[in-house]
């Protein structure tokens, strides 16, 4: 099936400095990316979606400046938080999809657990 | 509005016994629908999905989930459970009228008693 890996797997920073987040489609060509917050027992909150080649289209209430996102190629984009704050400390998901059909199944990566000291 | 339903937080059941992990939707159009399954601190495994076709849908790990329109409902099911099914199951749904975006439910927590 699809793979989606994420790296860092998991990341501890101080407060203020920033984090890149990348996530790569191993074997298939992501048309679609996303990008998903994770409170602790708490569902997915999408944050932002991102097609190859243009700008990311963010949720409400998710500040752009913040929350970059870059999807360069139609294997990998990043999420960079900037000036991290102990408050952006959460699990961050990303999902690819591929080339328009008829499945619209999202694949996921393994996740990012983020630390803001 | 698109929107998914979990209205179990936690389903306990016995190894062996048969399992259900309820859902319903509300979308625009016709649904695509899939079920996922979280370990802890893990992304989330794609388990199955209803796009059409067959009310009755076979998925990974020996689960199924029957898409009930009437009901509009997505059940997932599995006729013996394990213990190594225990994790946190989320229903999604995407509306054919909409952009690409998922809607997740709240997550069900399964634990699955030896």
């Amino acid at each position: 099936g699809a793979v989606v890996s994420q790296h860092p797997s998991r990341v501890i920073c101080k407060s203020g400095t920033s984090v890149k987040i990348e996530c790569r489609s191993l074997d298939f060509q992501a048309t679609t990316m996303f990008w998903y917050r994770q409170f602790p027992k708490q569902s997915l909150m999408l944050m932002a979606t991102s097609n190859e080649g243009s700008k990311a289209t963010y949720e409400q209430g998710v500040e752009k400046d913040k929350f970059l996102i870059n999807h360069a190629s139609l294997t990998l984009s990043t999420l960079t938080v900037t000036s991290a704050h102990p408050e952006d400390s959460s699990f961050y998901i990303c999902s690819a999809r591929g080339a328009s059909g008829s499945d619209r199944t999202q694949y996921f990566g393994p996740g990012t657990r983020l630390l803001v000291l | 509005a698109q929107s998914v339903a979990q209205p179990e937080d936690q389903v306990n059941v016995a190894e062996g016994n048969p399992l259900t992990v309820k859902c319903t939707y509300s979308v625009s159009g016709n649904p695509y629908l899939f079920w996922y399954v979280q370990y802890p601190n893990r992304g989330l495994q794609f388990l199955l999905k209803y796009i059409t076709g067959d009310n009755l849908v076979k998925g990974s790990y020996g689960f199924e989930a029957e898409f009930n329109k009437s009901q509009t409902s997505f059940h997932l099911k599995k006729p013996s459970a394990l213990v190594s099914d225990s994790a946190l199951y989320f229903c999604a749904v995407r509306g054919t009228t909409t952009g690409n975006q998922f809607y997740f439910g709240t997550g069900t927590s399964l634990t699955v008693i030896p």
